[in-house]
């Protein structure tokens, strides 16, 4: 079992839906907790970035830490055609310099 | 100009070929990493370096070899490549002084198929 799932949809949404996007893991250890974003035919780029429990949000982006649960999340409020893209979920147990543990990413596609 | 490059962006060769790929940063990072992203397998860890120095296995290192030839330069071996190696290679770079932060900065990756 890979240490981080991740559904990896599609999921297709019309405009202005919220959107949830989860990701579940199995290290106690992770305390770093990232979401990327990853347009076709372009590398991830970071999105958000929680430490440890707790939320986050920016601007339509809410980002979601339960280490209780082992569950993450990221919600996206207003969904625009331009979110359309993959969403990696990744996390750290924070040793310095260290890669990350990516999940498999979720499709999500914003239908106008 | 782009913080992270790699070439070439594209590549097909032949099963037993010897195939490299090359990264090169403008960041000024000192740690740098390759990653091979599969459909359905999401991104894998091949090789990672902290600096010029100190080269790391990742999760599937098999098959790969690297070198670092300088802080800004990170290359990646296929010695002799098999079919099953046909995938998105994407280099990486973080900064250490970020600690355990560990943002990492993609390359626009290199879409290798193996015949």
């Amino acid at each position: 079992q890979k240490e981080v799932e991740q559904d990896p949809g599609p999921l297709s949404v019309p405009e202005g839906a919220i959107v949830s996007l989860n990701c579940t893991y199995s290290n106690s250890a992770f305390q770093y907790f990232m979401w990327y974003r990853q347009y076709s035919r372009k590398g991830p780029e970071l999105l958000m970035y929680t430490y440890s429990s707790g939320n986050k949000e920016d601007g339509r982006f809410t980002a979601q830490v339960d280490k209780s649960s082992k569950y993450i999340s990221l919600f996206i409020r207003d969904s625009q055609p331009s979110d359309s893209a993959t969403y990696l979920c990744a996390m750290s147990a924070g040793y310095s310099g260290y890669a990350l543990n990516f999940g498999k990413g979720t499709s999500l596609l914003v239908t106008p | 100009d782009a913080d992270v490059t790699q070439t070439p962006r594209n590549r097909i060769t032949k099963t037993g070929k010897r195939i490299m790929l090359e990264c090169s940063q403008t960041k000024g990072h000192d740690r740098m990493y390759w990653y091979r992203q599969d459909p359905g397998l999401g991104l894998r860890l091949i090789y990672y370096s902290f600096d010029v120095k100190d080269i790391n296995k990742g999760e599937i290192s098999d098959g790969y070899s690297v070198s670092r030839q300088a802080q800004a330069k990170f290359s990646l071996s296929l010695e002799s490549a098999i079919p099953n190696q046909t995938a998105l290679y994407f280099c990486a770079t973080s900064d250490a002084s970020g600690g355990a932060y560990n943002e990492q900065f993609f390359g626009p990756g290199t879409r290798l198929t193996v015949l």
